[in-house]
């Protein structure tokens, strides 16, 4: 059974840093691109960042213009888990992040989702 | 880069269709065939309902159908039922290599 599960959320005040985790299990990890999509309280989704498959050459990434230089995504294939290193964060980066697996051959198509992890961006 | 543009709320009665539209621009919906469509039900992850404009994932009802016409791709429901009521998100894959979604649209089923 593929699975997902996100960790590392929390409070954070305005300019502060947080590392979310998302452990993946129940498929081939590394053949499978990783994105992390977010959704602000009663607001709609928004996709953040992937980080590409073995296939796709290992280390492709992209990220949205909102988090471009402030969050790194990365992969650690070996322990099936994705992270999103954030930086420099913004109350307007206050959501629900979620990890979410690529469907078929195309990252753009997510099938397998996390729960989420709340992060509160506050002084 | 601005959300897909989605109608705020859609409404239909049991065993009515409705559609949601969700339009972009020629560097996203009018330039690929890489739309999708997900449910999202109050508290819940979203599920992956439509990909590649017209394409269902195992296990996802026929009932559910898509389509797409230059810049507005759409989803279609027949069949309304109680448990199709739900929130429902459009993406698009886009010319900067970077996903869109839409602002969302919430089904109400009567």
């Amino acid at each position: 059974e593929v699975q997902l599960l996100e960790s590392g959320g929390g409070l954070v005040q305005p300019g502060g840093s947080l590392r979310l985790s998302c452990a993946a299990s129940g498929f081939t990890f590394s053949r499978f691109a990783i994105s992390w999509v977010r959704q602000a309280p009663g607001k709609g989704l928004e996709w953040v960042s992937v980080s590409g498959s073995v296939g796709s050459g290992g280390s492709t990434t992209y990220y949205a213009d909102s988090v471009k230089g402030r969050f790194t995504i990365s992969r650690d294939n070996s322990k099936g888990t994705v992270y999103l290193q954030m930086n420099s964060l913004r109350a307007e980066d206050t959501a629900v992040y979620y990890c979410a697996k690529q469907f078929s051959s195309a990252w753009f198509y997510l099938d397998y989702w996390g729960q989420g992890t709340l992060v509160t961006v506050s002084s | 880069q601005s959300a897909l543009t989605q109608p705020p709320s859609v409404s239909g009665s049991p065993g009515q269709s409705v559609t949601i539209s969700c339009t972009g621009t020629s560097g996203d919906v009018g330039s690929y065939n890489r739309v999708s469509w997900y449910q999202q039900p109050p508290g819940t992850a979203p599920k992956l309902m439509i990909y590649e404009v017209t394409n269902r994932p195992s296990g996802v009802p026929d009932r559910f159908s898509g389509s797409k016409s230059g810049n507005t791709a759409s989803l279609t429901i027949s069949g309304l039922q109680a448990e199709d009521e739900a929130d429902y998100y459009c993406s698009s894959y886009t010319s900067s290599n970077t996903l869109l979604f839409g602002g969302g649209t919430k089904l109400t089923v009567l």
